[in-house]
């Protein structure tokens, strides 16, 4: 299995709501990580988990909560977003420590 | 020091034709230079990737040639077809913390 698998793939939450992406790889990588791509730019790293603990936080705002249950799950739970957050959100996992990042298809998220 | 220069922004060239997209850096200690492939609607995927031991690297169709002195490396893809068609990042990475530094990406259209 050589997949990054993201659920769900679209999301539409209010300001107020609390939702949470989920990722899941089963290629015994020991990184993960959350990035965040805005239209027609580059991803930006937000998190970065490595052997399930957190080892970068990218100055990301405290609405966004990262959580690494296990080394092939990682969860980022989101409250009181903002429309500017609206974004593709996008998981990866690498081995710990390798260049080689994998990514999956991402999550789609509108915040209204 | 720690940004990579990619041009051009957008590029359309003919099926069968020749595409290819430049990028510079400056941080000498950049040891790492992916290059990824991202559809719309998808996460990025890695399409080849070069260590600064080597001055060209080839998979088939698409080619990395790495110019140390110049600090500058480019995907070459021959052949282009439609389905190449995609927006390409450039990045690097150095072994101290394997974070991907990204180019600004380029949308390449091949015109059947």
């Amino acid at each position: 299995d050589t997949e990054v698998t993201q659920t769900p793939k679209h999301l539409v939450m209010g300001m107020t709501n609390k939702k949470s992406l989920k990722c899941e790889q089963h290629m015994g990588h020991r990184a993960m990580y959350w990035y965040k791509q805005k239209a027609k730019k580059p991803p930006e790293l937000m998190f970065v988990y490595s052997y399930e603990k957190l080892s970068i936080n990218e100055s990301v705002p405290s609405r966004f909560s990262p959580e690494c249950p296990n080394s092939s799950l990682l969860n980022l739970h989101l409250h009181a977003l903002q429309p500017e957050d609206s974004a593709l959100y996008l998981c990866a996992s690498g081995q710990a420590p390798s260049y080689e990042q994998y990514f999956g298809p991402g999550t789609r998220l509108t915040v209204t | 020091q720690q940004q990579v220069k990619q041009s051009p922004q957008s590029l359309i060239v003919q099926k069968g034709g020749i595409s290819i997209i430049n990028c510079a850096y400056e941080n000498t200690a950049f040891d790492y230079f992916p290059w990824y492939q991202q559809f719309p609607g998808k996460g990025p995927a890695l399409l080849i990737a070069i260590r600064p031991d080597v001055s060209e690297k080839k998979e088939g169709r698409f080619t990395i040639s790495f110019n140390k002195s110049a600090k500058q490396f480019s995907l070459h893809i021959m052949d282009s077809q439609p389905g190449d068609s995609a927006t390409y990042f450039c990045a690097a990475s150095t072994m101290s913390n394997y974070q991907l530094i990204w180019g600004a990406g380029t949308k390449l259209i091949i015109k059947p």
